[in-house]
């Protein structure tokens, strides 16, 4: 069975760096794409990017470029989403996903991971 | 950036009763980069439809994807009380967007 696992819920401080992972199972995690979804607390889908963990090529959205960083380590089929200083407006739940290809829906999700930033 | 716009914003109905929701781009995309997703309450995403029309696996048969253009629509055509949830577009032709999502929830 093809799974995402994502790390667990986070509690941060303004200013603080974070990176929340995930871990791909039951499938070669080199060969398909992994993206990253923000959903804000009430509010829908907004996609931030995606991975090739292959060769680490990485897109991303306009709105999310220079504001988070993805990465992956396929030797440990991990795909990772980080920020340098986090802000109160970071303040959400984070999805990785699985595309079939470099074009393409994303299925499946991981569970998710909450992220707070509060001072 | 395509953007994709839902309607109606929160559709009320009864169990038995049949859901038609739209999906508007703002510009021309193929029917095959379109994606429907559902989303419960306190759960991630899962896809139900992709290319348009295509049902992905295990989703039952009354979901139904078609549309072609700028218009799209997701039909359930006798909702069972586990199809009560928000409804997402999404739209991977060009980068990837989703829409605002429609909430189906019991009348």
């Amino acid at each position: 069975e093809v799974q995402l696992v994502q790390s667990g819920a986070e509690v941060k401080k303004p200013g603080e760096s974070l990176k929340i992972s995930c871990k791909g199972l039951g499938y070669n995690f080199t060969n398909y794409w992994i993206g990253w979804v923000r959903q804000m607390p009430g509010k829908g889908l907004e996609w931030m990017g995606i991975i090739y963990p292959g060769d680490s090529d990485t897109r991303y959205s306009p709105s999310f470029q220079g504001q988070v960083t993805i990465s992956a380590d396929k030797s440990i089929t991990t795909a990772y989403l980080q920020w340098s200083s986090l802000e109160a407006s970071d303040s959400a739940k984070y999805y990785c996903a699985r595309l079939p290809s470099w074009t393409g829906w994303f299925d499946p999700w991981g569970q998710g991971t909450l992220v707070t930033v509060s001072s | 950036e395509v953007v994709l716009t839902q309607s109606p914003g929160t559709l009320s109905l009864s169990p038995g009763e049949r859901a038609t929701l739209s999906c508007r781009a703002s510009q021309r995309i193929g029917s095959r980069y379109l994606a429907w997703y559902q989303q419960k309450s306190g759960q991630a995403p899962r896809l139900l439809m992709y290319g348009g029309s295509a049902r992905a696996t295990g989703i039952p048969d009354r979901f139904s994807g078609s549309g072609s253009g700028t218009d799209f629509t997701l039909t359930i055509s006798r909702l069972e009380p586990e199809d009560f949830a928000m409804y997402y577009c999404q739209q991977y032709s060009t980068s990837w967007t989703f829409g605002q999502g429609t909430k189906v929830e019991i009348k």
